[in-house]
């Protein structure tokens, strides 16, 4: 089945801990993206990648590392958590050339 | 970053109303998304637009990519209560690589 997994699905941690929330996809997609969802503010782009090796900021970056050393991996890293990155979480990919994107479930944090 | 006006943010509806919703933007755009957010899971593309003033419908969803490439109106014909949820507009700038800017999503809401 062509999933986009998100693990963990909920995370309360502290501030200051380091997280990686992991992505992975099953399509063979290129493109992958990291969005948060905050109350009246819809989807915001964190980083996207286009590729291995290829990443780029999306509109707020800030706070947020990201890695592509695999095509079917894009782990989202907050090495220094803070309370604003308190958010729903969300992976997603697309296959080149197609406007589908294939979210993933979301991860739900909170950063105490 | 930029975002896209969605309205209305919010839509309490009976059961068998139609629903209209939209988006629109100082911006050119060339491509139009409409996607659905279901609660707890992840947004799903329903309907693609490429073309000014092009109709396009998937089932009782109607969109229509605006004639003056800033804007898009999304109807739902026939509510019914699977249809509750958050939808969401999404565009591609003119010109622009790969990134879609999003609208803040109207949430539907159905009265018992």
């Amino acid at each position: 089945e062509a999933q986009v997994t998100q693990n963990p699905r909920y995370l309360i941690t502290v501030t200051g801990k380091k997280l990686t929330v992991t992505c992975s996809q099953n399509m063979n997609h290129e493109y992958m993206s990291w969005y948060r969802q905050d109350p009246g503010l819809g989807l915001r782009q964190i980083y996207y990648s286009m590729n291995v090796e290829v990443t780029d900021k999306g509109d707020v970056p800030e706070g947020y590392k990201v890695s592509r050393k695999e095509k079917r991996n894009f782990p989202l890293i907050l090495e220094s958590p803070s309370p604003n990155q308190t958010s729903l979480y969300f992976c997603a990919s697309t296959q080149w050339g197609t406007d589908t994107q294939y979210f993933g479930p979301g991860t739900r944090l909170t950063v105490l | 970053g930029q975002q896209l006006n969605q309205s209305p943010q919010s839509m309490f509806i009976q059961e068998g109303e139609d629903v209209s919703m939209n988006c629109t933007s100082s911006s050119i755009f060339n491509t139009w998304l409409w996607y659905k957010q279901d609660p707890g899971e992840g947004p799903v593309l329903l309907i693609a637009l490429y073309k000014a003033g092009e109709l396009t419908s998937n089932g009782r969803l109607t969109a229509q990519f605006g004639i003056t490439r800033k804007d898009s109106f999304l109807n739902i014909s026939a509510s019914i209560p699977s249809d509750v949820g958050i939808y969401f507009c999404a565009g591609r700038l003119m010109d622009s690589n790969y990134q879609l800017i999003w609208g803040a999503g109207t949430k539907l809401i159905i009265k018992p």
